[in-house]
């Protein structure tokens, strides 16, 4: 069984300071993890994803997540917001025993103030 | 990177018409292919999983008769809403992946259904 949890439903921030959107998850298996954006009427773009490899995962547009195991986090940052990045953000967990299905997080809306 | 195209984006139609979806992997193999729903301001709920050449495996819930899924080839999926009504108006996003377990999923753009 997997899961995972956004804890912040909205998230606002101004632009040029640092976002973190937060995610914590669960699976019996070690998991694949991945962070989404999702601009209006618009499908899923992917941001990073993290498959065991380096835990400090870098993605597109200056985001970053580190996987902390002993926390069952998987916390996206970026150093400075831009006004483009408002969007709906969402976690996913994909348990690899079962290829490929994977659990959606609730998402987090993030608003950037000018 | 992996490119899915989902068409049309948008339809518009009567109560009572079936509507296509397709879903197509534009410069990969996809071996699997998600179908999802998406209400406003709510996560993706996921439908059903199509793997090329076999049924769909769809979700408990989603009525297999209503919401038919092909997988013919590697590169494309359709969803037919057959006789659809006024509560099937909703945003439809399909997904694709490469073969392997931890592989990330290539979204389409979506189609927003509207049944009047």
């Amino acid at each position: 069984a997997q899961s995972v949890t956004q804890l912040d439903s909205h998230v606002s921030v101004s632009e040029g300071t640092p976002v973190l959107l937060r995610c914590n998850y669960s699976s019996s298996y070690s998991p694949s993890l991945f962070w989404y954006v999702q601009h209006p009427n618009k499908g899923l773009q992917l941001l990073l994803k993290y498959t065991s490899a380096a835990t400090l995962v870098k993605g597109i547009n200056g985001f970053e997540a580190e996987f902390k195991k002993s926390e069952t986090s998987f916390h996206l940052t970026k150093p400075s917001a831009h006004m483009s990045d408002a969007a709906e953000y969402f976690c996913v967990v994909s348990d690899n025993t079962n290829a490929g299905k994977s659990t959606f997080g609730d998402g987090t809306t993030l608003t950037v103030k000018p | 990177g992996a490119v899915v195209s989902q068409h049309p984006s948008r339809v518009i139609c009567k109560s009572g018409t079936s509507v296509k979806i397709e879903c197509r992997s534009l410069d990969f193999q996809a071996t699997t292919m998600f179908w999802y729903r998406q209400f406003p301001k709510q996560s993706l709920m996921l439908m059903a999983t199509s793997n090329e050449g076999s049924k769909a495996t769809y979700e408990q819930g989603v009525e297999k008769d209503k919401f038919l899924i092909n997988h013919a080839s590697l590169t494309l999926s359709t969803l037919t809403v057959t006789s659809a009504h006024p509560e099937d108006s909703s945003f439809y996003i399909c997904s694709a992946a490469g073969p392997g377990g931890n592989q990330p999923q290539h979204f389409g753009d979506g189609t927003r259904l509207s049944i009047l």
